[in-house]
């Protein structure tokens, strides 16, 4: 199995800051990773497929970027909304495995 | 609108059985794979079992093995999570997910779950 590791576990941020997540995948993998931001008692919602392709309606200050075994997922300008819970995924090879998770949370 | 939505979940003593189900509807149900996703209290997520559109393959996590079934209708555009043996681990919110790429013949893709119910609870508890 591929092993997901995010860094780091959470992160205090204040509106307008430029947010950076890591996600270091146990093996090559591509650039078969996909980002989920989760809010509290709300369902994941899946923000970027295949590492830097935003789903439609997601807002444009989101990108992602890397491959093989490191990731990244950017926010650029933090808005009250993004503050939420962010999964990294790889679907490279089953079984589909995610990250810990990256908490991101009002400074 | 693409929507999903689950239902059964509840309370439930260890060794009993619950049916989770999935109602799914705007979109072509059968060439979809489908899964599903847990989250335990305070918890990340993992991938529990999934179901090609054809339902003929599917993959479960090991610690469910001999326990779960995942089935769908599709003629009636629903999946089905039937959770027998149930322990206080298996205690989580259980998520139904879409796969988003249309291959039947898969049940999970490179392209990520993008439509989530919006859960059901499971609690197993003496």
């Amino acid at each position: 199995d591929i092993q997901m590791t995010q860094s780091p576990s959470s992160l205090s941020a204040s509106v307008g800051d430029r947010v950076t997540i890591t996600c270091r995948a146990s093996q090559s993998m591509s650039t078969w990773l996909n980002w989920y931001q989760q809010r509290p008692g709300k369902a994941p919602k899946l923000l970027i497929s295949g590492t830097s392709s935003l789903q439609t309606g997601v807002p444009s200050r989101f990108s992602g970027s890397g491959s093989g075994t490191e990731f990244t997922l950017t926010i650029s300008s933090l808005q009250p909304e993004d503050f939420a819970t962010y999964y990294c995924q790889q679907s490279y090879s089953s079984p589909l495995t995610f990250g810990g998770g990256t908490k991101v949370e009002i400074k | 609108d693409v929507q999903l939505w689950e239902s059964g979940g509840g309370f439930v003593q260890p060794g009993g059985s619950l049916r989770l189900s999935c109602a799914a509807s705007g979109f072509t149900f059968n060439t979809y794979a489908m899964s599903w996703v847990r989250q335990a209290p305070g918890k990340g997520l993992e991938w529990v079992s999934a179901l090609s559109g054809s339902g003929d393959r599917t993959y479960y996590v090991e610690s469910v093995k001999g326990r779960f079934t995942i089935s769908r209708d599709n003629s009636k555009n629903t999946l089905y999570l039937q959770m027998n043996n149930l322990r206080a681990e298996d205690t989580a919110v259980y998520y139904c997910a879409k796969d988003r790429y249309d291959d039947p013949a898969i049940y999970y893709s490179y392209y990520g779950l993008d439509v989530w119910g919006q859960g059901t609870t499971v609690t197993v508890s003496s």
